[in-house]
């Protein structure tokens, strides 16, 4: 079945010891997404890639980055975790932008702590 | 900037009756999409439902039905005839017809089903 894998389930790290979220699809979409969603919150947009261009949201801290190498693979990279930076991260795809039915598709999640 | 608010934090329903979760949200645009999303215990976000702000007909999926009130930003979801397997947590989310892909969403509803 077409999906959004993310790998992995559960990642611990060390405060400030960089670390790298993966999600892979097999659905072919142009775009890509990074949300965070803390305990209790609402899932917030990191950014976006639509194919390779990189859109990042205003508010997200620099600490956080994304790569996209090819149309299949992103990643979340997080340059020096904070204790607040522990939360479910969460991959999204969509076919494209703007349409009502360019729905986004998740991926499980990969829930971070950071130590 | 736009905000979506559910105020229901917990809501609980007996097998086979109906619920209706509520979300409210705030916008200045005329044109945008509203979802819910549901997420079941460590299970990805899916799809439940979609409306466009310019059809005032309300959708329906299968079990599933919004009342949209667009003069009152409100976006509630009924689950009718409820089953054990719609227990998880929902998410209503806006979406900018003109601004990409962004979802903004709000707190989220958990829901139980007792049986």
């Amino acid at each position: 079945d077409a999906m959004v894998i993310q790998n992995p389930r559960y990642q611990v790290t060390q405060f400030g010891k960089p670390v790298t979220l993966s999600c892979s699809q097999t659905l072919n979409h142009n775009v890509m997404y990074w949300y965070q969603q803390k305990s209790s919150q609402a899932p917030k947009l990191l950014f976006h890639y639509y194919d390779k261009d990189f859109n990042n949201e205003a508010d997200t801290p620099d600490n956080f980055q994304s790569r996209r190498p090819n149309t299949s693979f992103c990643f979340l990279d997080i340059r020096s975790p904070g204790l607040g930076d522990a939360a479910m991260y969460l991959c999204a795809t969509s076919r494209d932008l703007g349409h009502l039915y360019n729905e986004q598709f998740f991926g499980p999640g990969t829930r971070l702590t950071v130590l | 900037a736009q905000t979506v608010t559910q105020s229901q934090p917990e809501m609980s329903v007996q097998e086979a009756e109906t619920v209706t979760l509520s979300c409210t949200y705030d916008t200045s645009e005329s044109d945008y999409y509203l979802f819910w999303y549901k997420q079941p215990p460590s299970r990805q976000m899916i799809l439940v439902i979609r409306q466009e702000a310019y059809k005032q007909q309300n959708a329906t999926e299968n079990r599933f039905s919004v009342n949209f009130q667009k003069a009152a930003k409100s976006f509630s979801l009924k689950i009718s005839d409820s089953q054990l397997g719609d227990a998880a947590m929902y998410f209503c989310a806006y979406r900018s017809a003109n601004k990409g892909g962004k979802l903004i969403f709000g707190q989220g509803t958990e829901l139980s089903v007792k049986p």
